[in-house]
């Protein structure tokens, strides 16, 4: 069980361009879902924690026009890189947590993103 | 707020010695304690945690970690390394009033020698 799926697992893009990554909770439903950045070598970075059916939070830095977050239900969020430029290019991980702050955090397998 | 050091960004063992992952923490209020693994090119699974009760966590694999108040650490052990050990371990913090956010160490990436 606790099984946290990512679409796609790999996307290469050209400059300018948006892209749209999804985040399934497969047999859960998941009242926060959380999205990650890895950068090679490094640790994971918060990006924003989003409920479902309210506006994300994005943490300090990350800018929300740019990664705009949807949780339209309890088993799916998105996040769509727009405008994407070269040192967007990254590891991006979702995660998803089925009950309250005391709950585990299942991570999904992550999207490896290429701007070119 | 809260933070995580994880001491020593790679460790090498042997096949079959003890795994030592040391793993510090800062927080304020109650802790939630973590520890996941990450193949290459993968997401992370959940290791163990702690959140109340306990201070002796088993976890899979063979994993066991302690929480040390006193020390404000949450040290991951395993007696006997395998290949299969050899992985990217992150520890990580959170609390019930910070949303349960995680706050991740920097990762200690494990070798194992045969």
């Amino acid at each position: 069980g606790a099984v946290v799926s990512q679409h796609p697992s790999r996307v290469i893009c050209k400059s300018g361009t948006s892209v749209k990554i999804e985040c399934r909770s497969l047999d859960f439903q998941a009242t926060t879902m959380f999205w990650y950045r890895q950068f090679p070598k490094q640790s994971l970075m918060l990006m924003a924690t989003s409920n479902e059916g309210s506006k994300a939070t994005y943490e300090q830095g990350v800018e929300k026009d740019k990664f705009l977050i949807n949780h339209a239900s309890l088993t799916l969020s998105t996040l769509t890189v727009t405008s994407a430029h070269p040192e967007d290019s990254s590891f991006y991980i979702c995660s998803a947590r089925p009950g309250g702050p005391q709950e585990t955090q299942y991570f999904g397998p992550g999207t490896r993103l290429l701007v070119l | 707020a809260q933070s995580v050091t994880q001491l020593g960004s790679h460790v090498s063992v042997s096949e079959g010695a003890l795994v030592l992952l040391r793993c510090n923490y800062s927080s304020s209020v109650p802790p939630y304690l973590f520890w996941y693994v990450q193949y290459p090119n993968q997401g992370l699974q959940l290791l163990l945690k702690y959140t109340t009760g306990a201070t002796l966590v088993k976890g899979i694999n063979g994993f066991e970690a302690e929480f040390k108040k006193s020390e404000t650490s949450f040290h991951l052990t395993k007696p006997s390394a395998h290949m299969s050990d050899a992985a990217e371990y992150f520890c990580a913090v959170s609390s019930y009033n910070q949303g349960g956010k995680l706050i991740f160490g920097q990762g200690t990436e494990l070798s194992v020698k045969p």
